[in-house]
């Protein structure tokens, strides 16, 4: 959707990396969310933000970590305790946890 | 949130009616019925939702069925554009989270 940037749309770890996705609107919604997809499968909940300086933990958070200083920008870090870590992540955004999401064009990491 | 069930590939010829099923036999009373589409290596577009009502809107038409067991989504005149993964979700109004399952891949065919 436009509005939501995803930077890099390609990223390459090597093992025991830390790396940073970054996420950042400019629809001034309040909440940002944080999902993975793998393969031919659905999309999982990997943190949520529903304003700033605040954030949750969503279904598979081990190994990653957020933060949200600014309403705009939603970082996520996938540190070296992520396992799996090669997968499509996805941002998404919504005014508020009443409305639906729209989501980024996503980054697709990988290890090297 | 309740699971869904939709069919795993559908074919639609250009410029026809495009309708995708999706049962949902255990929705819940506050439960409303999402529906996105993602075309490949791209984020999910949402499409349209709703809760018990038919909906419409530019891209899409969603007719829930008056037991909301099961809906139907719309796309009045299919395009070669409209190629995607199909997804139709239920969750709770203020849930934070949407439950994507598997989809239906509907190709457009010339």
């Amino acid at each position: 959707d436009g509005g939501i940037t995803q930077s890099p749309k390609y990223l390459f770890r090597k093992e025991g990396q830390n790396v940073t996705l970054s996420c950042e609107q400019n629809l001034n919604h309040d909440a940002m969310y944080w999902y993975r997809q793998d393969p031919g499968q659905g999309l999982r909940l990997i943190y949520y933000s529903q304003i700033v300086n605040d954030f949750q933990k969503g279904d598979i958070a081990e190994g990653y970590s957020v933060s949200r200083e600014k309403k705009e920008s939603f970082p996520l870090t996938v540190t070296s305790a992520q396992k799996n870590p090669t997968a499509f992540y996805l941002c998404a955004t919504a005014e508020d946890r009443y409305q639906p999401q729209h989501f980024g064009d996503g980054t697709r990491l990988s290890i090297l | 949130d309740a699971k869904t069930t939709q069919p795993t590939s559908m074919d639609c010829a250009e410029g026809r009616a495009a309708n995708l099923p999706c049962n949902h036999s255990t929705i819940s009373g506050n439960e409303y019925v999402y529906w996105y589409r993602q075309i490949h290596s791209q984020g999910p577009q949402y499409i349209i939702h709703g809760l018990k009502n038919n909906e419409t809107n530019e891209m899409a038409s969603l007719i829930i069925t008056e037991d909301r067991k099961s809906s139907t989504l719309i796309l009045p005149h299919a395009t070669l554009r409209d190629t995607a993964v199909y997804y139709c979700i239920v969750r709770v109004y203020n849930f934070n989270k949407f439950y994507f399952g598997s989809g239906t891949k509907l190709n457009v065919k010339p």
